[in-house]
């Protein structure tokens, strides 16, 4: 059983708030994602990080920042919520044979 | 460009069917393949992950092949079951791709009672 969890599982918000969506592993592994993913497409992938203080960007570019102060944490932040941000985002591990584990994902909507 | 296609995008079989998802993959310079579900509204599952020297892994009713010579992968279900209806996505690990996953658009399975 994967150890990665995300917070909150839904979220309302209102346009223009800062929100910042949770995610963490208890797997110690370095590598993490972020994926986007409106309803019944593919994922997108955002930002990723190889370990602690390395942040990549992904491959759809995204609004969202995120940071990797500690391994097990990999927050993902919107400054300024749009409905345009309204969508599923997925969070990812990746462990030393290479076996990728995901969150249950955070649902985002933005009024 | 690496990409991974899986066809038919949808697929609906009547209970107790063995059935056979197909993923193709444009490069066999991979490291690793790995076969998700996906239940609607959730995260992926991790179903079976074969290692680029491996040809087969197994998993109760679940077989996953591995041909790279071919560019394929086969996610083999026995005997289905209402409960197994979800997307099944493939995503390979190419060598050199910076430690990121390319996925497929998935198929979304319905197995009828």
């Amino acid at each position: 059983e994967a150890d990665i969890y995300q917070t909150p599982r839904y979220l309302v918000i209102g346009t223009g708030k800062k929100i910042t969506l949770e995610c963490s592993q208890t797997m110690g592994h370095d590598k993490m994602y972020w994926y986007q993913q409106d309803p019944g497409m593919e994922l997108h992938l955002i930002h990723y990080s190889y370990g602690v203080n390395s942040t990549e960007k992904g491959d759809l570019s995204s609004e969202s920042t995120v940071s990797r102060i500690r391994t097990e944490h990999f927050p993902l932040t919107l400054e300024s919520a749009r409905p345009s941000h309204t969508s599923q985002y997925l969070c990812a591990s990746r462990g030393p044979r290479a076996e990728a584990f995901f969150g249950q994902g955070t649902r985002l909507t933005v009024v | 460009k690496q990409e991974v296609t899986q066809i038919p995008a949808a697929l609906s079989v009547p209970e107790g069917e063995n059935l056979v998802l197909n993923c193709s993959f444009t490069d066999s310079a991979i490291y690793n393949l790995q076969w998700f579900r996906q239940d609607p509204g959730k995260g992926l599952t991790s179903l079976l992950l074969i290692q680029s020297s491996q040809r087969e892994q197994t998993s109760g009713r679940l077989n996953a092949s591995l041909d790279k010579s071919s560019g394929r992968s086969t996610l083999y279900i026995a005997a289905s079951q209402p409960g197994d209806s979800a997307t099944y996505l493939c995503a390979v690990l190419y060598t050199g791709a910076n430690s990121k996953l390319t996925f497929g658009k998935g198929i979304t399975l319905s197995v009828r009672p």
